[in-house]
């Protein structure tokens, strides 16, 4: 079945360091991919999207490009601020038949970014 | 702000009680689904409502039972529930199927 691979955290920066989350997925078809971003004792809240190949998401300094050759949508910041602090989650949306849409998690990444 | 509401946001129950959580969206949204998040996991899809028709069931214990009122609003109902069950419980809504979803703040529910 689909499926998302996360990195695993936790990634511990300094702030104004350069952030990379990699992600990669596994799908029959032609998924979007998504980044959500959980900061604590909140919701998960849509950071970015794309919905074909060669697509660039960007949201907030963050980016990733879906990469279908590479099944990767690998999220990238190039200057991380304290308030970045979060897990993030890759995710893909895989069709149930009758065309309803599950979002598809990678195990998250909990991101860690000090003073 | 979220736009996608959840009441209440810290819930404890016993094994024997009767709970509700509540969930609303006033983005016209179609398609709404209860998500179960345990602690430092992703979430995991419960339930799937289209047109306030009930279209997925991931195989969720009776004891959970959902319910759409209205094309806004989203309760699951809950009874004899078990520690384990323990958990934050997400909402969230998309315009239709095959678009992003947007997520409350969610419930952490204790089961004691």
């Amino acid at each position: 079945g689909d499926s998302v691979t996360q990195m695993e955290g936790p990634v511990t920066l300094s702030e104004e360091a350069f952030l990379t989350i990699n992600c990669t997925y596994t799908a029959t078809g032609y998924p979007s991919l998504f980044w959500y971003v959980q900061y604590p004792g909140e919701g998960l809240q849509l950071l970015l999207k794309a919905t074909k190949a060669d697509d660039k998401g960007s949201n907030k300094g963050f980016e990733a490009t879906y990469r279908k050759e590479t099944t990767s949508f690998h999220l990238e910041k190039g200057s991380v601020q304290v308030s970045d602090s979060a897990v993030y989650f890759c995710a893909l949306t895989s069709m149930f038949s009758g065309g309803y849409n599950k979002l598809i998690f990678g195990a998250g990444t909990r991101l860690a970014v000090h003073p | 702000d979220t736009e996608v509401t959840q009441t209440p946001k810290h819930l404890v129950m016993g094994m024997t009680n009767k709970k509700s959580l509540k969930c609303e969206q006033h983005m016209g949204h179609r398609a709404m689904y209860w998500y179960k998040q345990k602690a430092k996991k992703p979430p995991e899809l419960m339930f799937v409502y289209s047109y306030e028709k009930l279209s997925i069931n991931e195989s969720v214990p009776s004891r959970f039972s959902p319910e759409c009122p209205n094309s806004s609003l989203l309760n699951l109902h809950l009874h004899a529930l078990q520690p384990e069950d323990s958990a934050l419980y997400l909402c969230a809504s998309s315009q239709d199927a095959g678009t992003p979803l947007h997520f409350g703040n969610g419930t952490r529910l204790t089961v004691t």
